[in-house]
């Protein structure tokens, strides 16, 4: 059975990078689907941040991909996100997911979520 | 960016209802489209891809349909863990995932 678990701080001070894990467990991250980030702000709907394949080539949202680095550690099946220069609106809860190669590239399996709040 | 837009954002039914939701693009997107549940304080999950083609272990009762612009989710009756927010996404135009603002079905 394959398992997503999020873990990071849940408060981020205002400027500072904000730094999350994601454990993949039943699955090796290296084989063949993108593993995502996705994040909802209180109250509001989902946005897709990026996606990372195999460990090599990534994908970001325009409006974060200055800010945004996804990467794979292999050694221990997890991703980890980094974005920086949070600010208040980075406040959200933040998922990560697989999502399928093929097809309509489908966010099939999620995490159950971890809440960042930017404040000082 | 191809736009997606639900609607009704929001729609009040009882046990048993017949639900539609309806999800548009900006422009065509063939049947690249996805629909989500998310249930309160839970993570979302995958209830059809490609349109029409129910996820494993999903309920018959959830159904989708269309392409190009125009999409639909359907429950063809309503069940207490049915009561949440439901999103459309595309995956037409890669790699930009979008998402629609998402549809709050809740108890009449």
């Amino acid at each position: 059975q394959v398992q997503l678990q999020e873990s990071g701080p849940g408060l981020v001070k205002p400027s500072e990078t904000l730094s999350l894990t994601c454990a993949v467990s039943g699955y090796s991250i290296t084989s063949g689907y993108y593993w995502a980030w996705i994040r909802q702000p209180p109250g509001m709907g989902l946005e897709w941040i990026g996606s990372i394949y195999r460990g090599g080539s990534t994908h970001y949202t325009p409006s974060l991909k200055s800010r945004v680095t996804i990467l794979v550690d292999t050694s221990k099946n997890h991703l980890s996100l980094r974005l920086s220069s949070v600010t208040a609106t980075d406040t959200a809860m933040y998922y990560c997911a697989r999502q399928a190669v093929a097809g309509t590239k489908a966010f099939d399996i999620w995490g159950q979520g971890t809440m960042v709040i930017v404040s000082s | 960016d191809i736009q997606m837009t639900q609607s009704p954002s929001s729609l009040s039914a009882s046990v048993g209802d017949r639900v539609t939701i309806t999800c548009r693009a900006s422009q065509s997107i063939s049947t690249y489209l996805n629909w989500y549940r998310q249930k309160p304080g839970k993570a979302p999950e995958l209830l059809i891809y490609a349109a029409s083609s129910l996820q494993r272990a999903v309920p018959s009762r959830f159904s989708g349909s269309g392409s190009g612009t125009d999409f639909t989710l359907s429950i063809s009756s309503l069940q207490p863990d049915d009561f949440a927010t439901y999103y459309c996404q595309q995956s037409y135009s890669t790699p930009s995932w979008t998402f629609g603002q998402g549809t709050n079905v809740e108890i009449k």
